[in-house]
């Protein structure tokens, strides 16, 4: 059974750097997207963005280009999602999601990454 | 950009149907996609393509999407139906993918 396995709980303080990552237990890595989405305590979903392993290609919301960077190592099937200055704001469960292979739906999803940013 | 409207919350006695709306402006011309979230769980895709199940997925389940309005249906609602339901499509125009707000299903 194929799973996205996510990097564990994080906590940072204001202005830190962060980079959790998300693992395709699969063999075909490279030929999926997979997108990043947020959810802050209480609220709904939030697309970050995508990436196409194969040739990097990233898709961004504009809520957050310029505020993450997402990134693939395709030597160790790795999907990343990573800040340079966090902010409180940031404090949310981070999803990695992989996308059907016909359309953008997401049909597998990790079990989340908890990130709190606080001082 | 484009946006879909979900109510908040709709809520149905054991063994009856809930219909969970997502509205959006000719909605019926793209294409939506539903998935379930249970509390303190990752979400789950329960139909894809306005109307298919994936695999596990319970007959109960049925998506429909016409005009302004596409409906999550479920029909002998059970206990573990109780969870968040959110609605998503893929915006073209702008490259992104965009969620509904979400519906709190609440079995009575």
């Amino acid at each position: 059974e194929v799973q996205l396995l996510q990097s564990g709980a994080a906590v940072r303080k204001p202005g830190e750097f962060l980079k959790i990552s998300c693992k395709d237990s699969g063999y075909s890595f490279n030929i999926y997207w997979f997108a990043w989405v947020r959810q802050r305590p209480g609220k709904g979903l939030e697309w970050m963005g995508s990436i196409y392993p194969d040739d990097s290609d990233v898709k961004y919301s504009p809520s957050f280009q310029g505020h993450v960077t997402i990134s693939v190592d395709k030597s160790v099937s790795t999907a990343y999602l990573q800040w340079n200055n966090l902010a409180a704001s940031d404090t949310a469960i981070y999803y990695c999601a992989r996308r059907g292979r016909d359309w953008w739906y997401f049909d597998l999803w990790g079990r989340g990454t908890p990130v709190t940013v606080s001082s | 950009s484009y946006v879909l409207t979900q109510p908040p919350s709709v809520s149905v006695a054991p063994g009856q149907t809930a219909k969970i709306p997502c509205g959006g402006i000719n909605l019926g011309t793209r294409t939506v996609h539903w998935y379930q979230q249970r509390s303190g769980l990752a979400p789950v895709l329960v139909v894809s393509d306005d109307s298919d199940r994936p695999s596990g997925i319970p007959a109960r389940f049925f998506g429909s999407n016409s005009d302004n309005t596409a409906t999550l249906t479920i029909s002998g609602v059970e206990d573990g139906d109780e969870a968040d339901y959110y609605c998503q499509v893929w915006d073209a125009t702008s490259d992104r993918v965009i969620f509904g707000g979400g519906t709190k299903l609440t079995v009575l």
